[in-house]
């Protein structure tokens, strides 16, 4: 298994500002990506974070408005600009320790309220 | 985009309850089922990884079955307890070879459970 962090665990921000969320592995892992959940609707998935190089993001999502970082293979943020209410949203950090069919684990999440 | 539906979207048992829930996804291209279950407040927890038609994977109280043929699997809870209240995600993994899903779990809306002391 492995154990994930994420800062904050929740905030309440203002329209127009923006928030970076960060994600912390207690090891290395290959594969690691950002979800968010709205309310009332699954789990989507945002970009997978790639060391050293740009995220690679999902249809409907782009560079932007969800800046991601991943410095190394333990460490992750995702920003999330120009905040509107329609980002309020659970937001998690999830690894992967290979490719395949393998478990993916997640964070706690970090629940986001734009007013 | 896969097309992966839960039902019921929620439940509300009585403790001692046995009950049950669906996830259907597309049988073409099938590669993994994946069950997590989500305690509000914290991070969603690995449940199953089911591969194999027919497959019937267990722990404790819990158990799932996998029908890859026709693209559904069932979670069982056998006499619910009140801690057994989640939302409960089953997520599709698809084979690598198609580019458009092969990387990723594509979540159905989840089941929530409520189980009632």
């Amino acid at each position: 298994s492995a154990v994930i962090s994420q800062k904050p665990s929740r905030d309440i921000c203002q329209r127009g500002t923006s928030l970076t969320i960060q994600c912390q592995v207690d090891s290395q892992v290959t594969m690691m990506f950002w979800y968010r959940q709205q309310p009332g609707q699954s789990l989507t998935l945002i970009a997978t974070a790639n060391q050293g190089s740009e995220a690679t993001y999902e249809s409907g999502f782009v560079i932007d408005k969800f800046p991601i970082s991943r410095p190394n293979l333990t460490f992750s943020t995702l920003t999330v600009s120009n905040m509107s209410p329609e980002d309020s949203s659970i937001y998690l950090c999830s690894v992967k320790r290979q490719g395949g069919i393998y478990e993916q684990y997640f964070g706690p999440g970090t629940r986001l309220t734009v007013t | 985009i896969l097309n992966v539906e839960q039902s019921p979207q929620s439940l509300h048992v009585q403790e001692g309850d046995s009950t049950n829930f669906t996830c259907s996804f597309p049988s073409s291209n099938f590669y993994a089922l994946h069950w997590y279950r989500w305690e509000t407040a914290k991070s969603p927890e690995a449940l199953f990884v089911m591969t194999l038609n027919g497959d019937e994977k267990k722990k404790g109280r819990i158990s799932a079955t996998l029908n890859t043929k026709e693209g559904y699997s069932y979670l069982y809870i056998k006499g619910s307890q009140p801690e057994d209240s989640a939302t409960y995600l089953c997520a599709p993994y698809m084979s690598p070879m198609n580019n458009n899903a092969g990387n990723m779990l594509t979540f159905g809306g989840g089941t929530r459970l409520m189980v009632k002391p």
